[in-house]
């Protein structure tokens, strides 16, 4: 069965860095493309970035953009998220997402806890 | 960006009872139009993609309707393993964006 699995996710003080992992199961990976989700504290659910399926296309909402950045391992079947220059903004949960087959987000990792404070 | 209104922000509802929820979206998205399903400490799951394709093991009580800019999601018969947040989704143009959320209780 598809499993995402996050990784990656403490508390850090602004202006740090902090990398995310996402180790994948059950699906061909280099076949389907990724994105990123966060959620604040009792907000509502954020798209932040997503990868093609052959790494060669990424997108990123405005406020991460130059900030944040998206890659994946084949070979580890993991997406990553390095996440620099973190503001208190940033702190959410962190969901990887597998996109399904009509642009939807299909298959959702638990999250994994960002809390940027100082 | 493509903004989503839902409306309404939360609701209270009785077992059995027929609910609701109505997704507004700024720009037209055609059916491009994603419902999710969140329970508390947990992840989102999708219920209905493309307005109204309802996800393989989602029981027959959901539905979803619409089209361009006014969309709804349909529960015919609250159960109690219903209460949750739900939040509707674009997925026409980026940023891909969701609305606010809708807490029914």
């Amino acid at each position: 069965q598809v499993q995402l699995m996050e990784s990656g996710g403490d508390v850090v003080r602004p202006e740090k860095s902090l990398r995310l992992s996402c180790e994948t199961s059950g699906f061909r990976f280099n076949s389907y493309v990724l994105h990123w989700v966060r959620q604040a504290p009792g907000k509502g659910l954020e798209w932040v970035t997503f990868i093609s399926a052959d790494g060669t296309s990424k997108q990123y909402t405005d406020s991460v953009k130059g900030r944040f950045t998206i890659s994946r391992d084949i070979s580890k079947n993991t997406v990553y998220l390095q996440m620099d220059s973190l503001r208190s903004e940033d702190t959410a949960v962190y969901f990887c997402v597998r996109e399904g087959t009509h642009y939807d987000f299909e298959y959702w990792g638990q999250g994994t806890l960002v809390s940027v404070s100082s | 960006d493509i903004q989503l209104t839902q409306s309404p922000s939360s609701l209270s509802a009785s077992i059995g009872d027929k609910v609701t929820i109505a997704c507004r979206t700024s720009h037209s998205v055609n059916n491009y139009l994603n419902w999710y399903q969140q329970k508390p400490g947990k992840a989102p799951k999708l219920l209905i993609s493309l307005a109204s394709n309802l996800q393989s093991g989602v029981p027959s009580r959901f539905s979803g309707s619409g089209w361009g800019t006014e969309f709804t999601l349909t529960i015919s018969s609250l159960q109690p393993e219903d209460i949750a947040t739900y939040s509707c989704q674009q997925s026409y143009s980026l940023p891909w964006t969701f609305g606010q959320g809708t807490n029914v209780e």
